[in-house]
């Protein structure tokens, strides 16, 4: 079956370090994946966007890889802040879908000053 | 959230009463959807539409029609609320994919069916 996996247990980290948030995925092959964050009680916020012939993307403090043979993203946000805390949310866009995404069910990441 | 909005906010409903969610958009985008939000099932697609009058199922469509008159308005409709429909729906728009932007969420839309 397919299945996308991100870390159901929170990440709590300290201010200043690099938090790393992991996607995994199973028997899809997605054109493109997605990164966003979302706060309690708001709707997801788009961050980035990596295309599959993309190994990284950076924007300002967040950094993503895509690796299609381990089937895997690794979301990175360096020199975190307190407000960095919230809902990460991976999505894979898959051709076959058409021009929808597919959503993980999140990873928490807490930011203690 | 700019350049789309839902309504309402909150609503309670009772069981076996329809209900209709609305998304309203100015954005001129071509794709609008709709997802509803559970602990721990994360974001499933229930429908989306391509274009004015083109919709399609997503995963979890079973009790839920949906309408595109309009290029701005795209409503979700719960023909017979169910306590199982208890949730979080969420609205999204989006341009082609290829032009590297990600979806633009509403705000959502908190049902409770009692």
């Amino acid at each position: 079956s397919q299945k996308i996996e991100q870390n159901s247990e929170a990440l709590n980290i300290q201010e200043g370090k690099t938090a790393t948030l992991t996607c995994n995925y199973t028997n899809y092959s997605p054109a493109y994946l997605q990164w966003y964050r979302q706060d309690p009680g708001r709707g997801p916020v788009f961050l980035l966007l990596i295309r599959e012939n993309e190994k990284e993307k950076r924007k300002e403090r967040l950094k993503v890889t895509f690796d299609t043979t381990l089937k895997q993203s690794l979301f990175h946000i360096t020199a975190s802040q307190p407000a960095d805390s919230a809902t990460y949310l991976c999505a894979l866009d898959v051709l076959e879908y058409g021009n929808k995404l597919v959503f993980g069910a999140g990873t928490i990441l807490r930011v203690k000053s | 959230d700019a350049g789309i909005t839902q309504s309402p906010r909150h609503k309670v409903t009772e069981t076996g009463t329809p209900v209709t969610l609305r998304c309203h958009q100015t954005e001129n985008h071509r794709y609008m959807y709709w997802y509803r939000q559970d602990p721990g099932h994360g974001l499933r697609l229930i429908h989306y539409s391509y274009g004015v009058k083109d919709t399609d199922k997503g995963e979890v469509s079973d009790g839920y029609s949906v309408s595109r008159s309009k290029t701005e308005d795209f409503l979700l409709t719960l023909e017979s609320a169910t306590s199982s429909q208890t949730s979080v729906y969420f609205c999204a728009i989006s341009e082609d994919r290829d032009r590297g932007r990600g979806y633009t969420f509403g705000s959502g839309t908190r049902l409770t069916v009692v």
